[in-house]
């Protein structure tokens, strides 16, 4: 079975720019939630959506932005990117639930570099 | 919100030795996972365990949820067992799956 995916791997951006980063999650899965790693740190949460509506929101600026499609695929989106933005992002699936999200598998990563 | 310490935060072995690496949580949580990232960034689950003991090969990992805090167990390290460990969870608190990570743990095992 094929595991979470995204692309693109790699990407390079200078400062103002915009970048789109892509998830799919695991088959059968409907949760998607994305997290940014800066060097050094533990994964911090941005993102959850669930059944296509946000559920959770990480303490980021507007700049960031997301959404999932209606086969649970999802975008995340970064405006007038900074610096600070240089990170692994990471996208996780889960069953999700109501309540209860469950064990939550993670994707290979996207690691933008804003110049 | 939640609190998530891991200690210790570098460890470095000899290659057979075993470790334990701890996870402290300060409120209730739903869901604990450990991990493992490896050098190209990728997190791999090692344990779902909000509760209880599990084994898998070499690791085993034990959460004491009414205590607050969770071991991860290497026995017989390998060098391939290197990289950093993570101990995440989702507190009762917060609805939807928001995970909180803690800083990790660097191991190093050395041939």
């Amino acid at each position: 079975d094929a595991g979470v995916t995204q692309s693109p791997t790699h990407l390079i951006k200078t400062r103002g720019q915009q970048v789109t980063l892509r998830c799919s999650p695991i088959s059968g899965h409907k949760s998607v939630s994305w997290y940014q790693q800066v060097l050094g740190q533990g994964p911090q949460f941005i993102f959850q959506y669930y059944e296509k509506e946000e559920r959770g929101r990480g303490n980021f600026p507007d700049r960031f932005s997301a959404r999932q499609f209606p086969n649970y695929s999802s975008e995340l989106n970064v405006n007038a990117l900074l610096l600070g933005d240089s990170a692994l992002y990471l996208c996780a699936s889960s069953l999700g639930g109501v309540v209860l999200s469950g064990e939550q598998f993670f994707g290979p990563g996207t690691r933008l570099t804003v110049l | 919100g939640i609190q998530v310490e891991q200690s210790p935060p570098d460890l470095i072995l000899q290659e057979g030795a075993n470790s334990t690496l701890r996870c402290n949580f300060s409120d209730s949580v739903n869901n604990l996972q450990w991990f493992h990232q490896n050098p190209w960034g990728q997190l791999i689950n090692l344990f779902y365990i909000p509760s209880g003991t599990k084994q898998n090969g070499r690791l085993s990992a034990t959460t004491v949820a009414t205590e607050r805090y969770s071991l991860l167990y290497i026995s017989s390290s390998q060098t391939t067992d290197s990289g950093v460990y993570f101990c995440a969870v989702e507190d009762q608190e917060t609805s939807g799956s928001r995970l909180t990570f803690g800083e990790g743990t660097q191991l190093t095992v050395n041939p």
